[in-house]
């Protein structure tokens, strides 16, 4: 069964200051792996996914992530953290076969002055 | 192009009732998800149409259902309600033929409470 662990349900910057989070997959097929991002109250938007080729991704409002097989990670990055970027962070891999998600338990990204 | 709409957006019951929920998705997706969103039990799949079939189903109770409509619109039920089923439920749509790979796009969601 495919599975997604997010290291840091809490991750705080400031602003100007690097974002890491954090996303490791359990699969057993090549995964289909994607970031979403959630305000408040509000539904889930897409920021970017890898599905095969380039292993760096880019996504909108400068965000990042690179796939890297060997440690099953897709973690998600951007340099420069703005006041906008505070919301919750999802990784979600998803089954090759069907439109079904399997969400990790999010990051709540906070940023500070 | 409009975005995938729920309605309503959001819901008070109590325990024991019923409760429809409906779901436009993105003109042209004929794949609807549905998801139910918890504090404790964060985003999981509740299941998937396309076409009017239930093709993928997550692991929750038959108080649990769905349908699909000719025009894609979706719709899901939850009977005999009880205070866990309070939540956010959200509803996803893709073209639906190109498997996991393709991008699901969210709606704002429904928030139900259940008292």
């Amino acid at each position: 069964a495919q599975s997604v662990t997010q290291l840091g349900s809490h991750v705080s910057v400031s602003e100007g200051a690097l974002v890491l989070l954090r996303c490791n997959y359990s699969s057993s097929v090549p995964p289909y792996l994607f970031w979403y991002v959630q305000y408040p109250n509000q539904g889930l938007q897409l920021l970017l996914k890898y599905t095969t080729g380039a292993t760096l991704v880019k996504g909108i409002n400068g965000f990042e992530a690179e796939f890297k097989k060997s440690e099953t990670s897709f973690h998600l990055t951007k340099p420069s953290a703005h006041m906008s970027d505070a919301a919750e962070y999802f990784c979600a891999v998803s089954d090759t076969g069907f439109q079904k998600l399997v969400f990790g338990t999010g990051t709540r990204l906070l940023v500070s002055p | 192009k409009a975005g995938v709409t729920q309605t309503p957006r959001y819901l008070i019951k109590t325990r024991g009732q019923q409760v429809t929920l409906s779901c436009s998705p993105i003109s042209g997706h004929r794949s609807v998800s549905w998801y139910q969103q918890t504090p404790g039990q964060g985003l999981q799949f509740l299941f998937e149409y396309f076409s009017e079939t239930q093709r993928n189903k997550g692991n929750f109770p038959g108080r649990f259902s769905g349908r699909q409509f000719s025009n894609s619109r979706s719709e899901m039920n939850v009977s005999t309600l009880e205070l866990g089923d309070s939540a956010l439920y959200l509803c996803a749509s893709s073209i639906g033929t190109s498997g996991g790979s393709e991008t699901q796009y969210f709606g704002p969601g429904t928030r139900l409470l259940v008292l």
